[in-house]
């Protein structure tokens, strides 16, 4: 049974370019949460979905970010333009109702 | 707000020595709560949770975790721990219906595990 998938695992761009990471959840999963892991700031909550549908979307940081879930079974999170201080682990997770939630492998994106 | 506290950044200890990491929330309606652990270069994994029932939950790898609503608590604990331990432990709560699974995660606690 595949966990929750994502890609790329590994992302390095310049400053100003569009950045588009992704991620599969677990089929029969009907939430799905996009996290990012800094030294700094430790996991932050950055936008999560029921049933497809974004239900909180306050931990975006700027409108330079924006996710989508176009089906039960992918969502995109995007970034454009790209600054050096999104450079970070991105992660995303998805659960059953109101179950534990479980976590991608994370996608490390460099921004130079 | 549901908030969540995890009392130590890192915990150093000795293979084979027990040992506690601490978690307090703070909620005013009902609460699950969950300890995850992330291993180096790796996405989170769920150790534990409790949802209801016995207060004291057994997870995997030999931890477990005891839920004290009046010290609103939910410490993790292993009596002998390996090195493979070394790790960062995360102590998460939700109200599960009202947040719609939403998790508030505590700020993680280093455990190094030394030989």
């Amino acid at each position: 049974d595949a966990g929750v998938i994502q890609s790329p695992r590994h992302e390095v761009t310049e400053m100003g370019q569009e950045v588009t990471l992704r991620c599969k959840p677990i089929s029969g999963h009907n939430s799905l949460f996009w996290y990012r892991q800094t030294m700094m700031r430790g996991l932050e909550l950055l936008i999560y979905f029921n049933n497809n549908v974004p239900i909180d979307d306050s931990g975006m940081p700027e409108d330079r970010f924006s996710a989508k879930m176009p089906n039960a079974s992918f969502s995109t999170l995007k970034i454009q333009p790209s600054e050096p201080r999104d450079s970070a682990v991105y992660f995303c997770a998805s659960s059953f109702f109101y179950n534990e939630q479980f976590f991608g492998p994370g996608t490390r994106l460099t921004v130079l | 707000a549901q908030s969540v506290t995890q009392l130590d950044s890192q915990v150093p200890v000795f293979e084979e020595a027990p040992v506690e990491l601490r978690c307090n929330y703070s909620s005013s309606v009902s609460v699950y709560l969950f300890w995850y652990v992330q291993y180096p270069n790796q996405g989170l994994q769920l150790l534990l949770k409790y949802l209801s029932g016995s207060t004291l939950v057994k997870g995997i790898n030999g931890f477990e975790a005891e839920f004290n609503k009046s010290q609103t608590s939910f410490h993790l604990r292993k009596p002998s721990v390996h090195i493979s331990d070394t790790a960062e432990y995360f102590c998460a709560v939700s109200d599960g219906y009202n947040q719609g699974g939403k998790l508030i995660f505590g700020q993680g606690t280093e455990l190094s595990v030394k030989p």
